[in-house]
């Protein structure tokens, strides 16, 4: 079945650092959507992409798509104490079904 | 609009009982999602329905049960419940793009 791996699995960095976290899936994905959750909160909804080596970006937050749509990567200039969370990228199979990456935790030294 | 709401926060259960976790949504999606999430880990699908009177099984439907008699409302059905259905209860609705997740349920099973 369709897996979707992300790595680090954990990451420390000091306020002000550069964060990326990346996201592999085993199969072609029509979409790809990134999340964050924050500690004890619930997954909120970032961004959906769509296009072969689509990039995106939120104000400090850079997104891709990989060429062959089976990877996908967050980037995070100049960390700040409010990037603190969980980040998930999220992919669908064939049907509605949405697996959901590992996760990678951020935490951010002031 | 209040979004997703879910029905009760916490929860401890004892083995052998049951419980209906709540969930309805006023965005009038489709798509309704049931997701659990162990600690330090990523979300795993239960079940999802893609509108009313049709659900079909996620990754992890063992020991659950879903209805989707409404458009709005998703309740979850635990049968005996057992520990290793500790965890955080996640439900989820989205239309064409990203999910919008309820605060969750924090489940005990003791």
């Amino acid at each position: 079945g369709q897996q979707v791996m992300q790595i680090p699995q954990y990451q420390h960095v000091q306020e002000g650092e550069d964060f990326t976290t990346y996201c592999n899936s085993s199969t072609t994905l029509s979409n790809i959507q990134w999340y964050k959750q924050r500690p004890g909160g619930h997954p909120v909804f970032l961004i959906q992409l769509v296009k072969s080596g689509e990039v995106k970006k939120q104000k400090r937050l850079t997104f891709q798509f990989g060429e062959a749509k089976k990877n996908s990567s967050l980037h995070i200039t100049a960390t700040q104490t409010t990037d603190v969370g969980t980040y998930f990228c999220a992919g669908p199979n064939t049907g509605n079904q949405f697996y959901f990456g590992t996760g990678t935790s951020l935490t951010v030294i002031p | 609009n209040a979004g997703v709401t879910q029905t009760p926060k916490f929860r401890i259960l004892k083995i052998g009982q049951s419980m209906t976790l709540q969930c309805t949504q006023d965005m009038n999606h489709n798509y309704m999602y049931w997701y659990r999430q162990d600690p330090g880990m990523g979300l795993k699908l239960i079940y999802y329905s893609v509108g009313a009177g049709i659900t079909d099984k996620g990754e992890v439907p063992n020991g659950y049960n879903v209805s989707r008699s409404t458009t709005e409302d998703f309740p979850l059905r635990l049968e005996l419940a057992a520990p290793s259905q500790t965890s955080v209860y996640f439900c989820a609705s989205r239309a064409g793009t990203g999910f919008t997740f309820g605060s969750g349920t924090r489940l005990t099973v003791v």
